[in-house]
C-alpha cells in the first residue's frame, strides 16, 4: 500500500520568496506521484507529474518538484512566490496499473505582502 | 473540452434522508472516482468506477454507493444521513485504461451539509 506524509500543515512566505513544500511517500513498487492544487471553493487542479521519465519535472505556475528515490520525496518549490498561489497543495501517490490515488492532508500555503 | 462538472454544487439534507449526487467526467474519460473531503479527515478515496464496474474501493459504510452509465457519467448515493456526512464531495474523472498512468481531472464538487 502507498502513503504519503506532508511536512507543515501550513507554511507562510513572504511575496518574492522560495516557496517549498515537502512531500514523502512509501510505496512498495515505483511509484507516480502528482502534486495538486485547491483554491478555496473550486476543486483540485493538477500542477505536474512525475512517471519515471526524468526526475526534475516543470508544472504550471512557475511550480517545480524533484523526485528523489533515496529520499523518497517529491518536494515542491517556486522560486518566488505569488500572492495567487495562497492555495492548498496535496501530493498524491499511485503505482503502475493501480487506478487508486491516495492523497498525503495537504499543505496551505499563505504568501505574505 | 469542457471539465468535470458535478451537480447539484450546493446540498442542504436533513438526518436520516439520503442523497444523490452527480458527475459527467471530460469527453472520452471512462474512469470516475469519488471523494470526500473534510477539515478532520482531508481527502478520503470512496470508489471508482471503470466502464460501469466498481473496480476500487475505499474503506466507507455501506451507506455509500454508485454507479456509472453507458456514457460515463456517474452517481453517488448516500442513505440514512449522518450528520458526519458533512463534506465536500469530489468526482475525479480520468481516461482510466490499465496500461498506464492516468491523471485525474476533478470537477468543483457538491457542498453537503447535513442538519
Amino acid at each position: 500500500a502507498q502513503s504519503v506524509t506532508q511536512l507543515g500543515s501550513h507554511v507562510s512566505v513572504s511575496e518574492g520568496a522560495l516557496v517549498l513544500l515537502r512531500c514523502n511517500y512509501s510505496s512498495s513498487v515505483p511509484p507516480y506521484l502528482f502534486w495538486y492544487v485547491q483554491y478555496p471553493n473550486q476543486g483540485l487542479q493538477l500542477l505536474l507529474k512525475y512517471t519515471s521519465a526524468a526526475t526534475l519535472v516543470k508544472g504550471i505556475n512557475g511550480f517545480e518538484a524533484e523526485f528523489k528515490k533515496s529520499e523518497t520525496s517529491f518536494h515542491l518549490t517556486k522560486p518566488s512566490a505569488h500572492m495567487s498561489d495562497a492555495a492548498e497543495y496535496f501530493c498524491a501517490v499511485t503505482v503502475p496499473y493501480g487506478q487508486n490515488f491516495v492523497f498525503g492532508p495537504g499543505t496551505r500555503l499563505s504568501v505574505l505582502p | 473540452k469542457a471539465g468535470v462538472t458535478q451537480t447539484p454544487r450546493y446540498l442542504i439534507k436533513t438526518r436520516g434522508q439520503q442523497v444523490t449526487l452527480s458527475c459527467s467526467p471530460i469527453s472520452g474519460h471512462r474512469s470516475v472516482s469519488w471523494y470526500q473531503q473534510t477539515p478532520g479527515q482531508g481527502l478520503q478515496f470512496l470508489f471508482e468506477y471503470f466502464s460501469e464496474t466498481q473496480r476500487n474501493k475505499g474503506n466507507f459504510p455501506g451507506r455509500f454507493s454508485g454507479r456509472q452509465f453507458s456514457n460515463s457519467r456517474s452517481e453517488m448515493n448516500v442513505s440514512t444521513l449522518e450528520l458526519g456526512d458533512s463534506a465536500l464531495y469530489l468526482c475525479a474523472s480520468s481516461l482510466g485504461g490499465t496500461g498506464g498512468i492516468y491523471e485525474q481531472y476533478f470537477g468543483p464538487g457538491t457542498r453537503l451539509t447535513v442538519t
